[in-house]
């Protein structure tokens, strides 16, 4: 059973601070990693793509991945409350046959609340 | 450019009853899925269609068909709707295996 797993949530963190959240991944050949947003009755939207090792950075959000550690991380610096919302982590497993075919493998999710 | 939609967006079902859920995509993509979502849970695929012409089974097929009408419409059929098929149903579409999917507004479907 390929798996991915988050961090149990809900994390609260105040106006300003660094959210750090974080998925483990049980499948080693896995490729392509993917953090959506998800907003309260609305559907899943895509902030960080990262494929490498090493951080990628865009505006206050940073994705890490270590795929010796099958361990990739989103972190939002200085949260605002409109980043409120569950966070989803999603893999790009590879089937017996090498090939993806772009299925996405989902964490149940983190539950992030930024108060003022 | 509308993206992905879907129909209708909210549905209820007696149990035994049965029902086609919607989606088409605006953006030429090669690609397109369909997942579930239950409270507390992440998305879990049910079908995919890789390219036009094109089904395959997902994580949890039981219950459901599709059916890739062509390269913008792909439908999901509840043949005899059972209330643990209450969920909210997302359609997606990529245009390459590796890129960003994009997501439908959803169906939330109640089965009595």
């Amino acid at each position: 059973q390929k798996e991915v797993e988050q961090n149990s949530g809900p994390l609260s963190v105040p106006e300003g601070a660094i959210a750090s959240l974080n998925c483990t991944y049980s499948d080693r050949v896995s490729q392509s990693f993917f953090w959506y947003r998800q907003y309260s009755g609305k559907s899943p939207e895509l902030i960080m793509s990262i494929y490498s090792n090493g951080d990628k950075e865009d505006g206050r959000f940073t994705a890490q991945l270590n795929k010796a550690s099958q361990y990739v991380s989103l972190l939002i610096r200085d949260s605002q409350p409109s980043d409120s919302a569950t966070y989803l982590c999603a893999v790009n497993m590879l089937d017996a046959g090498g090939t993806s075919y772009g299925k996405l493998t989902f964490g149940q999710g983190t539950i992030l609340t930024v108060h003022p | 450019n509308a993206g992905v939609t879907q129909t209708p967006k909210f549905q209820v079902l007696k149990t035994g009853q049965s029902m086609t859920l919607q989606c088409a995509q605006d953006m030429n993509h090669n690609s397109m899925y369909w997942y579930r979502q239950d409270p507390g849970m992440g998305l879990r695929l049910i079908y995919y269609s890789a390219s036009e012409g094109t089904t395959d089974k997902g994580e949890v097929p039981n219950g459901y068909n599709v059916s890739r009408l062509n390269k913008r419409e792909f439908s999901l059929r509840l043949e005899s709707a059972a209330p643990s098929q209450t969920s909210v149903y997302f359609c997606a579409s990529q245009t390459g295996f590796q890129e960003t999917q994009y997501f439908g507004p959803g169906t939330r479907l109640l089965v009595l």
